[in-house]
């Protein structure tokens, strides 16, 4: 079935720097979502990419869509402190006249002072 | 306020014991969807419903039942629950299963021992 390769596992920066993180897959999809989850609660959602070749951002938060539909990438630029948690992308496919949601294992972000 | 409401948030029973974990949304969606989120493994799906009356297995289904009687409820009922379904759970919705973005609640821990 799909499957999502999200990389890095983990990331410890320091407060300022810029982040990427990335997902591939060897199938298509048709919609990439990225998510934050914070210690305790649900993922949240961020961005949301509907075409192949989007780019789309959200304050600092950059997310782009491939080309290829087979891979996104997520960039955070000037990183703070709030921006620590575990990120997830998915990616949404269509089946059984609805959609499935698959996501990648999650990239733990720590953001030092 | 737009939600995802799960009930209960923390639960810890023994083998055996059946359990039953709500979860209601208020925003008048048609899709919902349970998942079940371990370490390394990202969020894994275990059923999904794409409207009244109409559920359907996900990636990971075995030991767990649905139902979905009103649109707004979609109860995750283990009838025999074993250790190994120790997990945290997430349900979830959408306006739809295609293209439209899943909402989260906050998660229930459960614990098996």
């Amino acid at each position: 079935g799909q499957q999502l390769n999200q990389s890095p596992q983990s990331m410890f920066i320091q407060e300022g720097e810029d982040v990427s993180m990335n997902c591939t897959s060897s199938s298509i999809f048709n919609t990439w979502l990225w998510y934050k989850q914070d210690p305790g609660e649900g993922p949240v959602l961020l961005i949301a990419l509907y075409k192949a070749g989007e780019l789309t951002s959200n304050g600092r938060l950059t997310a782009q869509f491939g080309i290829t539909r087979k891979d996104s990438f997520l960039n955070i630029s000037a990183s703070i402190p709030s921006d620590v948690g575990i990120y997830f992308c998915a990616g949404n496919y269509y089946y059984n006249q609805g959609g499935k949601l698959i996501f990648g294992q999650g990239t733990e972000l720590s953001v030092k002072p | 306020e737009a939600q995802v409401t799960q009930n209960p948030r923390y639960l810890i029973t023994v083998t055996g014991k059946k359990l039953t974990v709500t979860c209601s949304q208020n925003m008048n969606h048609e899709y919902m969807s349970w998942y079940r989120q371990d370490p390394g493994l990202g969020l894994r799906q275990i059923y999904y419903s794409m409207n009244v009356e109409v559920t359907d297995k996900g990636d990971v289904p075995e030991g767990y039942k649905v139902s979905r009687k009103e649109k707004r409820n979609f109860p995750l009922i283990l009838e025999s629950p074993s250790p190994n379904q120790t997990s945290l759970y997430f349900c979830a919705s959408s306006l739809s299963g295609r293209d439209q973005p899943q909402h989260f609640g906050d998660g229930t821990r459960l614990s098996i021992l």
